[in-house]
């Protein structure tokens, strides 16, 4: 299946600030990405669905202004999480659809503290 | 949406039998998928079955759906203290590409 990287794992930041987390496609052209976001003992929620070359698609009841998806190249999503506060910290999970079946491969997650 | 719903935990002993079972609201469900989340890490795919089977076998896992139903189950056989680690179940959403999650099944595996 498709080698889907994160980075960085960590991040602690202080609230005001902006953070970025790429997700990076290894070994697979990705024209579609997806952002997910997990609370503790919760489920995965779909954030956005992000397009290469063109604008993200977002969830209802998600802040596109707030989470900034860009998805510049066929291997490369950025998510910016802008003037970030403490109920932004979380699990978010970016995935690739790289299998036949529709199957989703997950990157290994970024965990996102806002002191 | 899709409503998926799992139990939240599930406690076995090392060697018997695990099995976490799902359910689902959209039959219109092309593949149904389990993933495996051990701590601080991303999700992995563990096995997939597509809606018109009723069973697929993958070494020590079973994956049973009852499509009337609309009830999916996964079988750890012999399970092992490495199995310990959260379940999702999955499936097509009917927003794209995008996969519809369980909030997933916390499996203790006790020696």
């Amino acid at each position: 299946g498709a080698v889907v990287s994160q980075h960085p794992s960590w991040v602690i930041c202080k609230s005001g600030t902006s953070v970025k987390i790429e997700c990076r496609s290894l070994d697979f052209q990705a024209t579609t990405m997806f952002w997910y976001r997990q609370f503790p003992k919760q489920s995965l929620m779909l954030m956005a669905t992000s397009n290469e070359g063109s604008k993200a698609t977002y969830e209802q009841g998600v802040e596109k202004d707030k989470f900034l998806i860009n998805h510049a190249s066929l291997t490369l999503s950025t998510l910016t999480v802008t003037s970030a506060h403490p109920e932004d910290s979380s699990f978010y999970i970016c995935s690739v659809s790289g299998g036949s079946t529709g199957e989703l491969f997950f990157g290994e997650g970024s965990r996102l503290t806002v002191l | 949406g899709e409503d998926v719903e799992q139990s939240l935990f599930l406690s076995v002993r090392e060697g018997d039998s695990s099995v976490i079972n799902c359910t689902y609201t959209d039959s219109s469900s092309t593949y149904l998928y389990w993933y495996k989340q051990e701590p601080g890490a991303g999700l992995q795919l563990l096995t997939y079955i597509f809606s018109n089977m009723d069973m697929k076998q993958d070494q020590r896992l079973t994956v049973l759906l009852n499509k009337k139903d609309k009830h999916l189950s996964l079988r750890i056989a012999d399970t092992q203290t490495g199995d310990s680690a959260i379940y999702f179940c999955a499936v097509n959403s009917n927003s794209g590409y995008a996969l519809n999650f369980g909030k997933g099944t916390s499996l203790l595996v006790t020696p």
